[in-house]
């Protein structure tokens, strides 16, 4: 199986802050990368697929980059409804494994 | 645009069947698209446990495979999740959602829980 590893596990931001979320798979997996934004109590939300294209009605703050193994989830400037958890998923090969997730706190 | 709905019998019993049904509405389950069953144990990450597509192809987790069977009906036009031999351990929110392959729409879950 691909290991998907994100850091940091939480971060305590402010409004308006840019933050960056980092996700490392445990081999290459190209631009097969996903990632969602979950709220307590709700279904996971698609943000960022194939690495770096925006999901339709997905705000522009929000950004990936990467490939091969390290990718980035950027959110330029933190507005209040970004706080939540966020989880990156290889969709390289089966099992399609997620990250552990990252939990954005206000600080 | 398709939305999914959840539903499931409630408690489940130790080394009993898990039994799931996915709703799909607004669109086919007969498509090109494949269909996912992801699951979150209380206050815990996110789970893949596998996909099939309505030509009968699937993919497992490994962690659950021998288990696990992921299926689409037709006539009804839903996905089934079916989990045997189940434990604490597979005490869960469970979601459906349509891979194309990313996870672009999704259920809004349905809780299980494993206790005698």
């Amino acid at each position: 199986d691909i290991q998907m590893t994100q850091s940091p596990s939480s971060l305590s931001a402010s409004v308006g802050e840019r933050v960056t979320i980092t996700c490392r798979a445990s081999q290459s997996i190209g631009s097969f990368l996903n990632w969602y934004q979950q709220k307590p109590g709700k279904a996971p939300v698609l943000l960022i697929y194939l690495a770096s294209s925006l999901h339709s009605g997905v705000p522009s703050r929000f950004s990936g980059s990467g490939s091969g193994t390290d990718f980035t989830l950027t959110i330029s400037s933190l507005r209040p409804e970004d706080f939540a958890s966020y989880y990156c998923q290889q969709n390289y090969s089966p099992p399609y494994t997620f990250g552990q997730g990252t939990e954005l706190e206000i600080k | 645009q398709v939305q999914l709905q959840e539903s499931g019998p409630g408690p489940v019993k130790p080394s009993g069947t898990l039994s799931l049904t996915c709703a799909v509405s607004g669109g086919s389950v007969v498509t090109t698209s494949r269909w996912s069953w992801v699951r979150q144990p209380p206050g815990k990450g996110l789970e893949w446990i596998g996909e099939t597509h309505h030509s009968g192809n699937t993919n497992y987790s490994p962690s659950l495979k021998g288990r696990v069977t992921i299926s689409v009906d037709e006539v009804n036009n839903q996905l089934t999740l079916k989990l045997t031999s189940v434990t604490a351990a597979d005490t869960a929110v469970y979601y459906c959602a349509r891979a194309i392959p990313s996870l672009d729409v999704w259920g809004p879950g349905t809780t299980v829980i494993v206790s005698s």
